[in-house]
């Protein structure tokens, strides 16, 4: 299957600043991407949806000013956690899909909030 | 709406003994289901996937899942579970081509070696 990589693998900030995540995909060219988040022990829920060159398309609840998503190149998304809270820390999963629309996993990005 | 249900948040098998994870759906049209496992602080890894064809699908590790359309369920099995196969096991559906999924809240698998 094709591979999507997420990066870090994990990040430790301070209250108050702001975190970059960033989903590739290495092999494909991902025209959507998709943002999940997991809290411990839980389920993924779907954040957001991002197509490339557009606006990407929060779900109910999400707050768009908070998680800012970029999707500016084919191979390239990321998730901005803007002015970090100890809330906010959880678990980062992107996906990617393309052409075939089946969709491929990041490894995730474990976020911590200090 | 779509959803999807996993009944048992934890199941605990002995090692050597067969395995069935319940997964049930709810879907407006035709659904494209999937399993997926995920190893403590790890991403997703896909076990198997269903679009057509044939109930009865084969995927890595020794994991099959068959498509009952009637009981709107998608259950995973494995005839003999290893101890490395305790980890977290989601089930997922979405529309066709698979991308934006719902997933069901997952069930623990521990195994007792």
């Amino acid at each position: 299957g094709a591979v999507v990589s997420q990066h870090p693998s994990w990040v430790i900030c301070k209250s108050g600043t702001s975190v970059k995540i960033e989903c590739r995909s290495l092999d494909f060219q991902a025209t959507t991407m998709f943002w999940y988040r997991q809290f411990p022990k839980q389920s993924l829920m779907l954040m957001a949806t991002s197509n490339e060159g557009s606006k990407a398309t929060y779900e109910q609840g999400v707050e768009k000013d908070k998680f800012l998503i970029n999707h500016a190149s084919l191979t390239l998304s990321t998730l901005t956690v803007t002015s970090a809270h100890p809330e906010d820390s959880s678990f980062y999963i992107c996906s990617a899909s393309g052409l075939t629309a089946e969709a491929f996993f990041g490894q995730g990005t474990r976020l911590t909030v200090v | 709406a779509q959803s999807v249900t996993q009944p048992d948040i934890h199941i605990t098998v002995s090692e050597g003994a067969s395995l069935e994870l319940r997964c049930n759906y709810s879907y407006g049209a035709t659904p494209y289901l999937f399993w997926y496992v995920q190893s403590p602080g790890q991403g997703l890894q896909l076990l198997l996937k269903y679009f057509s064809g044939d109930t009865l699908v084969q995927g890595i590790k020794g994991f099959e899942a068959e498509f009952k359309r009637s009981q709107s369920s998608f259950n995973l099995r494995k005839p003999s579970v290893h101890w490395s196969d305790a980890a977290e096991y989601f089930c997922a559906v979405g529309p066709e081509g698979g991308n934006k999924l719902t997933f069901g809240t997952g069930t623990q698998l521990k195994v007792e070696l």
